[in-house]
């Protein structure tokens, strides 16, 4: 089973540039997720999605973050324009839809993008 | 207030000694879930262990043991007989039941485990 794939691996822009990320989830998982992951940190989740639809984006910067999962599949996350504290590991990570009640829903995540704001 | 506390930014430990590493948490939901992730420098995120509150044991996975004490509001993740690919970034990550559809973990900043031979 394939994991969950992000691209690119690495990138690196300066202050002001715009910059999108891009997540496959493993097949068949209705809910991603994105977390930034400052260096030195935890993740923080950015946005959760559950199939085309946002369920949580309380934590998203949203004057200059931005994402979307038109299809219930792939998902991109975009910042524009970016701010030297936005250097950090994005990730994505996805679930099976969770049954009312359960609290084990285990995410996958993928390997991230590193992205340096100059 | 922070949700998830890990006390210990860094630990060295000798090989094939066991390791507990440190979780506190807080929150007023009944309902909830305790997580462990391993993160290698290679940056991907490993499930290591899942424990809900109303589960009555410890869970346990292979080497891998939650220490669960729920009115301390404590989880801590016991590693037995450390072997030297252990070492890694441990998070300790929460789940509230109480937010309907939003499930996304809140993280810990994380342990730093080296494993000396």
């Amino acid at each position: 089973e394939a994991g969950v794939a992000q691209s690119p691996r690495y990138k690196i822009i300066e202050k002001r540039q715009s910059v999108a990320f891009w997540c496959n989830p493993i097949s068949g998982h209705a809910t991603l997720y994105w977390y930034q992951q400052i260096l030195g940190q935890g993740p923080k989740l950015l946005i959760q999605f559950q199939n085309n639809g946002v369920v949580d984006d309380s934590q998203l910067p949203k004057d200059r973050f931005s994402a979307e999962r038109l299809k219930g599949v792939d998902s991109t996350l975009k910042i524009q324009p970016a701010k030297l504290e936005d250097s950090a590991v994005y990730l994505c990570a996805s679930s099976l839809y969770r049954l009312a009640g359960g609290l084990y829903n285990e995410q996958f995540f993928g390997p991230g993008t590193r992205l340096t704001v100059l | 207030a922070q949700k998830i506390t890990q006390t210990q930014p860094g630990m060295f430990v000798q090989e094939k000694e066991a390791v507990t590493l440190d979780c506190t948490y807080d929150t007023s939901d009944p309902s909830y879930g305790l997580f462990w992730y391993k993160q290698p420098s290679s940056g991907e995120m490993i499930f290591l262990i899942y424990q809900g509150s109303y589960d009555q044991q410890n869970a346990t996975e292979g080497r891998y043991s939650l220490n669960f004490q729920k009115a301390r509001k404590s989880a801590n993740l016991v590693i037995s007989a450390s072997q030297l690919g252990d070492s890694a970034m441990y998070f300790c990550a929460m789940r509230e039941g109480g937010r309907g559809g939003a499930d996304g973990l809140t993280f810990g900043k994380g342990t730093h485990l080296i494993i000396q031979p």
